[in-house]
């Protein structure tokens, strides 16, 4: 069966701060993957997906970056964090092109502070 | 890709069947209808989806018009447990899904 792995579960960061979050995907190959952040109250924003190593698309503007360095690994970073970037950020995989495209699965969700 | 409206909250009680419909008057021929359930501090997971008429499983039944321009999630005897954020999505079975989440309907089940 497919697991889905997030680290670390929970983060406290100054402003100005880097960050990286890990995401990692096991039981599958070549998912889609994808990374949202949820603001307290709100829903699901798409900010990252990726069909395949290396490619990624970015649906928002903003000061943080993906990449996809293997199969299976989905990293979320920015250089310098702010405020703004607070939030429950999620992970999720998707079957990969040639399969049916109807469902997602998410992992455990980073809770990122930014102080 | 089809835009979803749901209502943003509702509020029910124990026992009592609950109905949450999505409006999706744009939705395509290839299109599926998914809903997620989201409990706080934890990712959105899949209950149900159908195509047309209606589904059932083990925890929701799905309603869905012939012309498929709006959809019913029906969660028979609530209880408190079922109180979460409940997602509407649309998309296309066979090619890639960007899967835009809107603010969903958060339900409360009260005692």
């Amino acid at each position: 069966s497919q697991t889905i792995h997030q680290w670390p579960a929970t983060l406290v960061q100054p402003v100005g701060s880097p960050l990286s979050l890990e995401c990692t995907v096991e039981g599958t190959s070549n998912p889609n993957l994808y990374w949202y952040r949820q603001a307290a109250g709100r829903g699901l924003q798409l900010l990252f997906y990726s069909v395949g190593i290396g490619q990624i698309s970015s649906e928002v503007p903003q000061n943080l970056s993906a990449s996809r360095p293997q199969d299976r690994q989905f990293i979320l970073s920015s250089k310098k964090l702010l405020l703004s970037d607070s939030g429950f950020y999620l992970c999720a995989w998707s079957p990969p092109l040639g399969r049916a495209q109807d469902t997602q699965y998410f992992g455990p969700g980073t809770r990122l502070t930014v102080l | 890709l089809a835009k979803t409206t749901q209502p943003i909250s509702m509020d029910s009680y124990e026992g009592q069947e609950v109905n949450i419909t999505c409006s999706h008057n744009n939705i395509a021929t290839n299109d599926y209808i998914t809903w997620y359930q989201q409990f706080p501090s934890q990712g959105p997971r899949f209950i149900i989806q159908g195509y047309k008429t209606k589904v059932t499983n083990e925890v929701a039944s799905l309603f869905i018009p012939a012309d498929r321009k709006s959809s019913t999630l029906s969660l028979p005897r609530v209880s408190l447990s079922d109180t979460a954020v409940y997602y509407c999505l649309v998309g296309d079975r066979y090619n890639f899904n960007k899967f835009y989440f809107g603010s969903g309907t958060k339900l409360n089940v009260k005692p």
